[in-house]
């Protein structure tokens, strides 16, 4: 069956840094590759979506790779703010716009 | 962005009850919406597939009399959790697709807590 894994740990990481979060998946050939950002409580936000064509996205301080080989998408937030913190969420598709997979999401924490 | 609503943003209700929510994108119309369901640290499930028009389209293991699913505008889907148990307490998110020139977006709701006592 189809299986997407996130960091299963929290990321912890200095204001400043760059925060590195791994989406892996199995036993799917995905379309478009998504990320979003959920806060508590709150609904999940649409930060990036990269296609099986395009190796990276890049969107102010955001950046996705997709590598189909590895099947593994990287997302990388550049000089990280403690405003970033939140869970993030890789979601896969096969069509634009159509039904998402979700991983399970990696909380990221980013200390002042 | 596009914006989608949810109402109520949170219901407890009583067992045996049926609690409506309602999904309305405010600002485009969308012909397709979906519903997810979400425990607390768990990924969002998808429920179902919601079509203008037509009738909503189940993920495997979800029960279509248990969870109404209504989109009778193209601004609106309506889920009904009827006769509802503890076991039905959750985070329900509601998503609408829409346009941006060539590419398609889901746009989430902010989510419904409902706590069924």
């Amino acid at each position: 069956s189809q299986k997407i894994e996130q960091n299963s740990e929290a990321l912890n990481i200095q204001e400043g840094k760059t925060a590195t979060l791994t989406c892996n998946y199995t036993n799917y050939s995905p379309a478009y590759l998504q990320w979003y950002r959920q806060d508590p409580g709150r609904g999940p936000v649409f930060l990036l979506l990269i296609r099986e064509n395009e190796k990276e996205k890049r969107k102010e301080r955001l950046k996705v790779t997709f590598d189909t080989t590895l099947k593994q998408s990287l997302f990388h937030i550049t000089a990280s703010q403690p405003a970033d913190s939140a869970t993030y969420l890789c979601a896969l598709a096969n069509n634009q716009g159509g039904k998402l997979i979700f991983g399970q999401g990696t909380e990221l924490s980013v200390k002042p | 962005g596009a914006v989608v609503s949810q109402h109520p943003s949170r219901v407890i209700c009583k067992s045996g009850t049926s609690v409506k929510i309602e999904c309305r994108s405010l600002d485009f119309q969308a012909t397709t919406m979906f519903w997810y369901r979400q425990f607390p640290k768990k990924s969002l499930m998808l429920m179902a597939t919601s079509n203008e028009g037509s009738k909503a389209t189940y993920e495997q293991g979800v029960e279509k009399d248990k969870f109404l699913i209504n989109h009778a505008s193209l601004t609106l889907s309506t889920l009904t959790v009827t006769s509802a148990h503890p076991e039905d307490s959750s985070f329900y998110i509601c998503s609408a697709r829409d346009f941006e020139g060539t590419q398609e977006t889901q746009y989430f709701g902010p989510g419904t807590r409902l706590l069924v006592l």
